[in-house]
């Protein structure tokens, strides 16, 4: 299965503080994306990060990318109750196909 | 316009009945793409179609078909689907693969 992992499967915090989330993939990339989804809904693209970056900033959002050890971590910051999601890393081999972990469940508590 | 739109939104069906998803998108966009969503799992692609062809099928079953009738629209039509194949069912799009996807809301698919 070309399928990643994510850490931790679910995850708690206060509004204010910092969410991390953990990927690890199996094969080769060219780049490695992350979606949120809010219940039963559709993903919504956050960031993309070529297999030549190491590091990304958007907004609040900061995600890391280490090919030698196929990881990437995404770090939300000074974190709200929108933000309650569940977040998805995705990878992207090329030949048109994206491949998706397993999901960390955010709640972000009021 | 930068969405994709998926109707229906719900749909209920009989294991003997035939219906259809439709999925649109007016990004030019040249890559479009069915996934299939179990309850707390991640999206499993089924199908890409690049330039109006079917380029990847993930071993799906021949009771889901695909069919692209044009670069904007993608149909997925059902026959004698199962039980299991109760499902959030989503499109999506993408600029031939590059940058992000854009996906759809998804239809909620209950076979009973």
């Amino acid at each position: 299965s070309q399928q990643g992992e994510e850490d931790p499967q679910a995850l708690s915090i206060q509004e204010g503080e910092n969410a991390t989330m953990n990927c690890s993939y199996k094969t080769s990339i060219n780049n490695l994306q992350w979606y949120r989804q809010n219940s039963g809904r559709g993903l919504v693209h956050l960031i993309l990060i070529r297999s030549n970056e190491r590091e990304k900033h958007s907004g609040r959002l900061r995600v890391t990318l280490d090919t030698s050890k196929k990881s990437s971590s995404l770090l939300i910051t000074a974190s709200r109750a929108a933000d309650t999601a569940s977040y998805f890393c995705a990878t992207d081999a090329g030949a048109n196909n994206l491949f998706f972990g397993t999901g960390t469940r955010l709640t972000v508590i009021p | 316009d930068t969405e994709v739109t998926q109707t229906p939104k719900h749909l209920v069906m009989g294991m003997t009945n035939k219906k259809s998803l439709k999925c649109e998108q007016h990004m030019g966009h040249r890559a479009m793409y069915w996934y299939k969503q179990k309850a707390k799992k991640p999206p499993e692609l089924m199908f890409v179609y690049s330039y109006e062809k079917l380029s990847i099928n993930e071993s799906v079953p021949s009771r889901f078909s695909p069919e692209c009738p044009n670069s904007s629209l993608l149909n997925l039509h059902l026959h004698a689907l199962q039980p299991e194949d109760s499902a959030l069912y989503l499109c999506a799009s993408s600029q031939d693969g590059v940058g992000g996807y854009t996906f759809g809301s998804g239809t909620r698919l209950t076979v009973v």
